[in-house]
């Protein structure tokens, strides 16, 4: 079974379109997030929600648009699409239990976007 | 901000030889450094964890040191075995909300 998982995988797509990300997580996390992995393979974190309230929220243009319609799916949109926006874009989940000691964070497998 | 910085960016060594990889930190308030592994074409996988009451954690052939003064922690893997592969980042986080700031990776490569 899947934990985390991110659709599409694969996602090309021409400058200046406008597209969206699905995430959904099984796990009964509380948390998720949204990282952008760039080609150096450096991971930064965008956006993060905490029971659908939006708790994280980077340095990130507004053309990132995320939405968390239950606190099982957590969808990124970008609108306008940019060449420096070709990234692989991670979804993650973690139980809200880091005062505990517990903060594993589980990630999705990756949606590699090409902005061609 | 929190600024976490890893090195070497990459390692090669032989199978059966052990594997460190460093970080430093610059927030002293950050309580919390997990290690991910990343596969090629998968998302990273937390193999271990420390919090900032500890100096040293652990798991089988993976340990990681913790340095609260000097700031700056280790990962440190024994008898390497090529599944071993992968890239690993160190991160820190100071808030509750687990906001995480990863290092730059470590491309970790074991030759049999």
């Amino acid at each position: 079974d899947t934990a985390v998982s991110q659709t599409p995988k694969y996602l090309v797509t021409q400058m200046g379109n406008d597209k969206s990300i699905k995430c959904e997580q099984n796990l009964g996390h509380d948390t998720m997030y949204w990282y952008k992995q760039d080609s150096k393979k450096f991971l930064k974190i965008m956006f993060s929600y905490n029971n659908k309230e939006l708790i994280i929220n980077e340095t990130v243009p507004n053309r990132f648009s995320p939405k968390s319609p239950d606190k099982a799916h957590l969808n990124l949109h970008i609108n306008s699409l940019e060449l420096g926006d070709s990234a692989v874009y991670f979804c993650a989940s973690s139980q809200d239990k880091f005062l505990a000691g517990i903060n594993e964070q589980f990630f999705g497998p990756g949606t590699r976007l090409t902005v061609l | 901000g929190e600024n976490v910085e890893q090195h070497p960016s990459t390692l090669s060594v032989q199978e059966g030889d052990s594997a460190v990889i460093k970080c430093t930190y610059s927030d002293s308030a950050s309580n919390y450094f997990p290690w991910y592994k990343q596969e090629l074409g998968k998302g990273p996988q937390l193999i271990i964890d420390i919090r900032s009451n500890v100096g040293e954690k652990k798991d089988q052939r993976i340990a990681v040191t913790l340095n609260k003064t000097a700031k700056h922690f280790s990962l440190h893997i024994t008898e390497t075995q090529p599944e071993d592969s992968a890239v690993y980042f160190c991160a820190a986080s100071i808030d509750s909300w687990g906001k995480l700031q990863f290092g730059a990776g470590t491309q970790v490569v074991v030759t049999p």
